[in-house]
């Protein structure tokens, strides 16, 4: 069964930097587009960011574009999201996914169970 | 990159059928056929439900079922249950390896 759990969140200052992991198993996760959702305490979905299966190709949501990055380490089963120049309202639980096929363009299949991030002085 | 329209909220009695909108534009929801509708039930994470308008990942019931007209995408679940009372949400890509939610309906099975 497709698992991917992700780690790395807590309180961090306005300013500060935080990097996300998602550990991906049970899949070729090398085979697969791979995206960050965020959830705002109370609030919807957000699309993040999305990085395609060599991490040659990356896509960002207008709030973060230049301040977070994504990545991905292939041999390591692993998904990255730096982030910096953190803002009070990136505070979120963020969630690691992953489309039904190899390059998903409708939807979400597979989902983390989210890690908080909490940007506070 | 703004958000689709849902309500707020939609209600329905066990066994009835209720319908939740996803109102997009000719950029996102009118442009592709990659609307998918998400599950969330309180603390948990999101649950695909529908995907590519109106496919059903497996394991998902029948009595779900997802449309599309012009720049509104719309969920349908029949025969109302009370574990289907949950957060749901639409999304919508919008070209160029982008995407977009909607805000979120809320569920309540009466």
């Amino acid at each position: 069964e497709v698992r991917l759990v992700e780690s790395g969140g807590g309180l961090v200052q306005p300013g500060g930097s935080l990097r996300l992991s998602c550990a991906a198993s049970e899949f070729t996760f090398s085979s697969y587009w791979m995206t960050w959702v965020r959830q705002a305490p109370g609030k919807g979905l957000e699309w993040v960011a999305t990085i395609k299966q060599d991490g040659s190709e990356n896509y960002y949501v207008d709030s973060v574009k230049g301040r977070f990055t994504i990545s991905r380490d292939n041999p390591k089963n692993s998904l990255f999201l730096q982030m910096n120049s953190l803002r009070v309202e990136d505070t979120a639980v963020y969630y690691c996914a992953r489309g039904l096929f190899y390059t998903s363009y409708g939807g979400w299949g597979y989902w983390g169970q989210g890690t908080l991030v909490t940007v506070s002085s | 990159q703004s958000a689709l329209t849902q309500p707020r909220s939609v209600s329905g009695s066990p066994g009835q059928s209720v319908t939740i909108s996803c109102t997009g534009t000719s950029s996102d929801i009118g442009a592709y056929n990659y609307v998918s509708w998400n599950q969330q039930h309180p603390g948990k994470a999101p649950k695909l439900m529908i995907y590519d308008v109106s496919k059903r990942p497996s394991g998902v019931p029948d009595r779900f079922s997802g449309s599309k007209s012009g720049n509104t995408a719309s969920l349908t679940i029949s025969g109302l249950q009370a574990e289907d009372e949950a957060d749901y949400y639409c999304s919508s890509y919008t070209g160029s390896y982008t995407w977009v939610f909607g805000g979120g309906t809320k569920l309540t099975v009466l």
